[in-house]
């Protein structure tokens, strides 16, 4: 079983409607969870993190986490063209004294005008 | 704060060459990462330090890999003797704490 896990997609949804991403992790011990926006060619961004179960909201980005069922997800409200990138999900994993993020392959996202 | 450099931005090599890579961090980060990211992936942890110490380092990279942060400032990774299945982009990240990473823009190596 991997690590983390997303729906590669692609997934494309029209301007102005609700797009949904969804990511599982396997680790029960992790305690903060990741959103990095890609686009093509460039290196990931940092949208939004989320460590507490339950909603979290900023601007036309949601994330929502539920530990019980070890899964995140991120809704992105009127979705414009410029959203469209690949998605990743990232799950922070401590073993040892190191810790990491560990990338689930991504979700691309495609905004239709 | 000028963000996370890496350089070169490109690297073309020819099989069996060394290459290596550097990364300035955002100068307050202790925390900086490698990553390697390939078409359709998500990046793949290669190896974290703290401030000089090297904590860990990924069981997938070979012998062939290695990094260095000297004085916990820049780091740098090295590859030698480089094989096609290098080819990736290398990212390098830094964070103070643990929220979340700022990535620089990336290495694309190239070996042919």
């Amino acid at each position: 079983q991997k690590e983390v896990e997303q729906n590669s997609g692609p997934l494309s949804v029209p301007e102005g409607a609700i797009a949904s991403l969804n990511c599982t992790y396997s680790d029960r011990g992790s305690q903060s969870f990741f959103w990095y926006r890609q686009y093509s060619g460039k290196s990931p961004e940092l949208i939004m993190f989320i460590y507490s179960n339950g909603d979290k909201e900023d601007g036309r980005f949601t994330a929502q986490l539920n530990k019980a069922s070890q899964y995140v997800s991120l809704l992105i409200r009127d979705s414009q063209p410029s959203d469209s990138a690949t998605y990743l999900c990232a799950v922070n994993m401590a073993q040892g004294g190191s810790e990491k993020l560990v990338f689930g392959k991504g979700t691309k996202l495609t905004v239709n005008p | 704060d000028t963000g996370v450099s890496q350089n070169p931005r490109h690297k073309i090599t020819k099989r069996g060459q060394n290459v290596t890579f550097r990364c300035d961090p955002i100068s307050e980060h202790n925390r900086l990462y490698w990553y390697r990211q390939t078409l359709g992936q998500g990046p793949e942890f290669l190896t974290y330090f703290q401030n000089e110490a090297q904590l860990e380092k990924s069981r997938l990279l070979s012998d062939r890999f290695s990094a260095e942060r000297p004085k916990g400032s820049f780091s740098t990774l090295e590859i030698q003797r480089t094989e096609q299945g290098d080819s990736a982009m290398y990212l390098c990240a830094s964070s103070l704490a643990f929220y979340g990473y700022t990535f620089g823009s990336g290495t694309r190596l190239t070996v042919v």
